[in-house]
């Protein structure tokens, strides 16, 4: 079955404490991306990566770093999380001239004391 | 800077009736333009598309939308609401004709309520 798949899908953590959320996906896609839903804010773009090896920054990249050291995998990495980044994570792919059809990861909820 | 605004945090329709969620955008050159749909304790869905062509656009369980250049506006519709509608919904655009280069901006969403 073709699908992103997120762990942990739900997080407790304290300040400082590094963590990292992981992201596979199995559809071969090139594109891969973390997005952060917050209330009334809507979806906001961390990181993107357009292939192996090829990161940038979206909309709000302080305070987390990506990797993407193969294909299937896109780890988001949060060095000393702060409570500003509780929130709802998804992480997304798709084929690099399809990006509209993004298929998403059932989210990440993090809480961070 | 590209944008999206959805000005309603909620829309609430008796089933059996039209919905209309409305978007409006702002982007340099050419938009693409999408709907998402969020069901509780899922992923966004992608729901439709406009990128070039017919300003009506069909897409999965019903719904369309209508892509109108003039008020930079591509609001979501379906003719009869049903109760398994009841979600969050997102609109999306990204800027045209640049290849892969453009980001997708999302707006902050409306929630959708069909009641009996």
């Amino acid at each position: 079955e073709a699908q992103v798949t997120q762990n942990p899908r739900y997080l407790i953590t304290v300040t400082g404490k590094k963590l990292t959320v992981t992201c596979s996906q199995n559809m071969n896609h090139e594109y891969m991306s973390w997005y952060r839903q917050d209330p009334g804010l809507g979806l906001r773009q961390i990181y993107y990566s357009m292939n192996v090896e090829v990161t940038d920054k979206g909309d709000v990249p302080e305070g987390y770093k990506v990797s993407r050291k193969e294909k299937r995998n896109f780890p988001l990495i949060l060095e000393s999380p702060s409570p500003n980044q509780t929130s709802l994570y998804f992480c997304a792919s798709s084929f690099l001239t399809q990006r509209e059809t993004q298929y998403f990861g059932p989210g990440t909820r993090l809480l961070v004391l | 800077a590209q944008s999206v605004a959805q000005p309603e945090d909620q829309v609430n329709v008796a089933e059996g009736n039209p919905l209309t969620v409305k978007c409006t955008y702002s982007v340099s050159g050419n938009p693409y333009l999408f709907w998402y749909v969020q069901y509780p304790n899922r992923g966004l869905q992608f729901l439709l598309k406009y990128i070039t062509g017919d300003n009506l656009v069909k897409g999965s369980y019903g719904f369309e939308a209508e892509f109108n250049k003039s008020q930079t506006s591509f609001h979501l519709k379906k003719p009869s609401a049903l109760v398994s509608d009841s979600a969050l919904y997102f609109c999306a655009v990204r800027k045209g004709d640049t290849g892969t280069a453009s980001k997708l901006t999302f707006g902050t969403g409306t929630r959708l309520q069909v009641t009996l």
